[in-house]
C-alpha cells in the first residue's frame, strides 16, 4: 500500500478483554515495529520484525503482550487480559532492510481499556 | 542501555522567532539519527542523518548531526503556527530506533 495502515483507529474495551491490533506495511517492506505512546509519554519500543521473525522483542511489557507477523506482511499485536494501564496509541512502522532506511509510521490505533 | 534525550521539553514562540531543538544520544552501534512531527497520532518523517557535519534542509527546517559530541539540532526558522506540535529525536540501532521525549513546540500569532 502506499503508506503504513493499521486498524481499528480506535477500540474501547473492558478490562479483562482480549484485543487485536492489525498493521499492514508499507509495500516491499521488510522490516516492521510496534511502538506504544502514552498520554502525555514518549514513544515505547514493544517489538521488532525482520520478515517473520523478531530478533527483538525486549519491548514487550508483559506476557499478556504477543505478536506475529505472517507472509512477511501483515502484522498482528494481541494484548490479553487488557488492564487499563494498556490504554495508549500503539503505533506500527515499516522500513526497507537496513540501519540506513526511513521508518514511516502509521496512524496508530487508539486502545482505551475501561 | 540506549539512550536518547532531548532539551528543551517545550518551548513557546512567537510567529517568525528561530528556533533550536537539540538531540544527544548515548548508544552502541549507531546507524542513523531520524527527526520526526507529531501533530496528532503519527510521527512523520523529517529527515534522516548518517554523517557528520552535512546538513539537511527542507524549506524552513534543517538539521545537522555531530558524531564527534554525539548529538543533533534542529532548526526552524521564520517559525508558524502550523509548526506547533511535538518534534521527536530518535536513533537507529541494528533494527530499532529508540525515541527522546521530545520536544513540545508552540508558536503563538
Amino acid at each position: 500500500g502506499a503508506g503504513v495502515s493499521q486498524s481499528p483507529s480506535n477500540k474501547v474495551t473492558e478490562k479483562g478483554k482480549d484485543v487485536e491490533l492489525r498493521c499492514d506495511p508499507i509495500s516491499g517492506h521488510t522490516a516492521l515495529y510496534w511502538y506504544r505512546q502514552s498520554l502525555g509519554q514518549g514513544l515505547e519500543f514493544l517489538i521488532y520484525f525482520q520478515g517473520n521473525s523478531a530478533p527483538d522483542k525486549s519491548g514487550l511489557p508483559s506476557d499478556r503482550f504477543s505478536a506475529e507477523r505472517t507472509g512477511g506482511s501483515v502484522s498482528t499485536l494481541t494484548i490479553q487480559r487488557t488492564q487499563q494501564e494498556d490504554s495508549a496509541v500503539y503505533l506500527c512502522a515499516s522500513s526497507l532492510e537496513g540501519g540506513g532506511n526511513t521508518i514511516y509510521f502509521g496512524e496508530g490505533s487508539w486502545l482505551t481499556v475501561v | 542501555e540506549d539512550k536518547v534525550v532531548q532539551s528543551p521539553l517545550s518551548l513557546v514562540v512567537h510567529e517568525g522567532d528561530t528556533v533550536t531543538l537539540n538531540c544527544s544520544y548515548e548508544v552502541t552501534n549507531f546507524r542513523s539519527l531520524l527527526w520526526y512531527k507529531q501533530e496528532k497520532k503519527a510521527p512523520t518523517f523529517l529527515f534522516m542523518l548518517t554523517s557528520s557535519g552535512i546538513e539537511k534542509k527542507s524549506g524552513r527546517l534543517s538539521s545537522i548531526l555531530d558524531k564527534k559530541e554525539l548529538s543533533s539540532i534542529l532548526n526552524i526558522t521564520a517559525t508558524q503556527t502550523g509548526d506547533s506540535a511535538i518534534y521527536l529525536c530518535a536513533v537507529r540501532v541494528y533494527g530499532k530506533l529508540t525515541f527522546g521525549q521530545g520536544t513540545i513546540l508552540t508558536v503563538h500569532p
